[in-house]
């Protein structure tokens, strides 16, 4: 069965340091995000993007995040400058043209020290 | 406006009971509302969803009941079992996949006991 895989499944960084969180969306699926669940708490939105371009985004993606689909499969979240509030684990979904279901894959936990 | 509120935050349910989660949202836009099942170290992976259209919808043993006067939904989970043991989510959505952000509730933790 055709899953959204990310890499790495955790990374650890150094408040202030760039990270980039990675992600294979499923393969004939066009509309990409991704999502955040900071520890115990709910899965937020952060970014949509479809046709190469950000669709919606939510106030949490700031100027310290950005989306970008380098190839035609992968699809990366970077965040700048981390802070530690950024530690959650964040989640990448894939949705197919005309579809309602997003699959989500299982997440990079993010540890900002 | 945009939020979806979900309780309980925990449950805890013997096993051949039903399990019962409720969820309210606000925003009148909404048409999409889908449970998602988390387990530990899991992304969220969709269980069942159902559109305003309905009032109810089964699938297995997984049935959603929506009100849309009350603006409100309900996972019922009938003869619950240990391996249903995880986080469910309720969320919804307004709009195609073109627009499609989620907007997740905080989330219930169900314990089913043998």
């Amino acid at each position: 069965e055709p899953e959204v895989t990310q890499t790495p499944s955790h990374q650890v960084t150094q408040m202030g340091q760039e990270v980039i969180l990675r992600c294979v969306p499923i393969s004939n699926h066009l509309y990409f995000y991704w999502y955040r669940q900071i520890l115990g708490q709910k899965v937020e939105f952060l970014v949509s993007f479809y046709n190469n371009e950000i669709s919606e985004k939510s106030e949490i993606f700031d100027d310290q995040f950005s989306v970008e689909r380098p190839d035609g499969s992968n699809f990366t979240l970077k965040i700048r400058s981390t802070k530690l509030e950024d530690s959650a684990m964040y989640f990448c979904a894939s949705c197919r043209e005309g579809g309602t279901e997003a699959f989500f894959g299982q997440g990079t936990r993010l540890t900002v020290v | 406006q945009q939020q979806v509120k979900q309780s309980p935050q925990s449950l805890i349910v013997q096993k051949g009971g039903i399990s019962i989660i409720n969820c309210a949202y606000e925003n009148t836009a909404f048409d999409y509302f889908p449970w998602y099942q988390q387990f530990p170290g899991k992304g969220p992976a969709l269980l069942i969803a159902i559109r305003p259209d309905v009032s109810e919808k089964k699938e297995g043993r997984f049935t959603i009941s929506f009100n849309k006067s009350a603006k409100q939904f309900s996972l019922h989970i009938m003869d619950s079992q240990p391996g249903d043991s995880a986080t469910y989510f309720c969320a919804a959505s307004r709009g195609g996949a073109g627009s499609y952000q989620l907007t997740f509730g905080k989330g219930t933790k169900l314990s089913v006991i043998p």
